[in-house]
């Protein structure tokens, strides 16, 4: 079965651009959820979406965005990236609410 | 907001010894999960706790969950220099999965 997968593995970018994130999740996970692990910072959460819903946000500006295919996959956006910005990102999938969370290898984004 | 606080923040333990890592939270909640991290890497399941008194031991870690106490252990015996990482708990609320602030083991040999 193939696990959780993210793209791209690395990812720089300048201060004001636009980031976007990519996710798959395992197959038959309907939920998927975004976090970011800055450095020293622990993960926090971003969002969760389900069948195609955004069904909670953490506590982080508009900027910060997604959404959830039909196919189950999600995209992470990030506008007007500040330099703050820059972290690992990790998206996780699970089969439901109350399942437990699969991770993906992360996305490192740097803001120069 | 919940809280959830491991404690120690930093691990540095002999190989043989025997430590316990903790994982107190503020809400009521009756599923717990621990993960590893390597340096580097993602998040690796170790545990599902999903009822009060719940206990899951897998070679050198076991782990237990009281949810009166809202107390979770992860329990280490007799360390080995591969158990050195960064373990996560986190606590599921049914809305959000809310990690606690890891704990960085290292296993001297």
């Amino acid at each position: 079965e193939a696990g959780v997968t993210q793209s791209p593995t690395h990812l720089i970018k300048t201060r004001g651009q636009q980031a976007t994130l990519r996710c798959s999740p395992i197959s038959g996970h309907t939920s998927v959820y975004w976090y970011q692990q800055a450095l020293g910072l622990g993960l926090q959460f971003l969002l969760w979406y389900d069948e195609g819903e955004e069904r909670n946000r953490g506590n982080f500006p508009p900027r910060f965005s997604g959404r959830q295919f039909p196919n189950y996959s999600s995209e992470l956006n990030v506008n007007a990236l500040e330099l703050e910005d820059s972290a690992l990102y990790l998206c996780a999938s699970s089969r439901a609410v109350g399942q437990p969370q699969h991770f993906g290898d992360g996305t490192r984004l740097s803001i120069l | 907001e919940l809280k959830v606080e491991q404690n120690p923040l930093f691990l540095s333990m002999q190989e043989g010894k025997n430590y316990t890592i903790y994982c107190n939270y503020s809400t009521t909640s009756d599923r717990l999960y621990w993960y590893r991290q390597d340096p580097g890497k993602s998040l690796e399941s170790l545990f599902v706790l999903l009822s009060n008194g719940a206990v899951k031991q897998e070679g050198r870690l076991m782990a237990s969950l009281d949810t009166k106490a809202r107390l979770s252990t992860l329990h280490i015996t007799a360390a080995v220099h591969d158990l050195s990482a960064t373990y996560f708990c986190a606590v599921d609320t049914g809305n959000q999965f809310y990690f606690g602030t890891g704990t960085s083991l290292t296993v001297i040999p």
